[in-house]
C-alpha cells in the first residue's frame, strides 16, 4: 500500500490568501484525522472523520479553518484568509479502527504564511 | 495540568547507554497507551503500544504504572539511529474511541 499521501509537501504563502492542503487515506481505513505540529504545542488534533463524516471538531482554532471528506479517498484541509500564526506542519492520519490499532501518518505538509 | 505531560529533553547520551523517559497522564480511566517515534522533519510513527503487563521489544521496553499514572520505555544499549523524538499517547476511552492525545514528545540524541 502506498500509505498516507498529503500534498503539496510545502506551500509557502502571503497572510490572507486561501490553503487548500490535501490528504488521500490508506484504503480501507475507516477514520481520518487532521493534525497540526509547532514546536510549541506539539501535535494538535483538529478534527477527525468516521466513515467521511466529521465527528469531532474541537480542535479547529477558528471559523477560518474548514475540512471536509467527500468520499473515503479524499478530504482537505482549507485555511481561507491565511495568517502568519498558521505556519505549521500540518498532518493527516488514517486509522482503520479498533482501539489498539496504530495510525498511520502523512508526510506532512509544511505551511509557512508570510 | 496537561492531558499528558513529557520532559521535552533533549537528553543527550552517548552510544551504548541506556537511556528511561517518562510520560504522566491526568486522566485516570485512560485506556491504551503507545510510544510513537518521530525523526526530524518526518512524521511520527507508532513504536510499540503499551500494555498493563508490560512489553520488551528488543532493546525497547514499555511500561505501564497505573497507579501513578504513567508510562515509561526504557532504551538500552543506545544507538546512533535511536536519535529521534519520542511521543507519548493516550487514549482515554475504551470500545474504539479515536480521540487520543499525543504528548509534546522527548528528545533524544545519541552521541558518538
Amino acid at each position: 500500500d502506498a500509505g498516507v499521501i498529503q500534498s503539496p509537501r510545502h506551500e509557502v504563502t502571503e497572510m490572507g490568501q486561501e490553503v487548500t492542503l490535501r490528504c488521500k487515506p490508506i484504503s480501507g481505513h475507516d477514520y481520518l484525522f487532521w493534525y497540526r505540529q509547532t514546536m510549541m504545542r506539539g501535535l494538535e488534533l483538529l478534527i477527525y472523520f468516521n466513515n467521511n463524516v466529521p465527528i469531532d471538531d474541537s480542535g479547529m482554532p477558528e471559523d477560518r479553518f474548514s475540512a471536509k471528506m467527500p468520499n473515503a479517498s479524499f478530504s482537505t484541509l482549507k485555511i481561507q484568509p491565511s495568517e502568519p500564526r498558521d505556519s505549521a506542519v500540518y498532518f493527516c492520519a488514517s486509522h482503520r479502527g479498533g482501539n489498539t490499532d496504530t495510525q498511520y501518518f502523512g508526510p506532512g505538509t509544511r505551511l509557512t504564511v508570510l | 495540568r496537561k492531558e499528558v505531560e513529557q520532559d521535552p529533553g533533549p537528553f543527550n547520551v552517548p552510544e551504548g547507554a541506556t537511556v528511561a523517559f517518562n510520560c504522566t497522564y491526568s486522566n485516570s480511566a485512560s485506556q491504551s497507551f503507545f510510544w510513537y517515534r518521530q525523526d526530524c522533519r518526518k512524521e511520527p510513527k507508532l513504536l510499540m503500544s503499551v500494555y498493563s503487563s508490560g512489553n520488551e521489544d528488543g532493546r525497547f521496553t514499555a511500561q505501564l504504572n497505573r497507579a501513578s499514572q504513567y508510562i515509561s520505555l526504557l532504551i538500552r544499549d543506545s544507538k546512533l539511529s535511536d536519535s529521534a523524538t519520542y511521543l507519548c499517547v493516550v487514549n482515554p476511552h475504551s470500545g474504539g474511541y479515536q480521540k487520543v492525545t499525543f504528548g509534546i514528545g522527548t528528545k533524544l540524541q545519541v552521541i558518538p
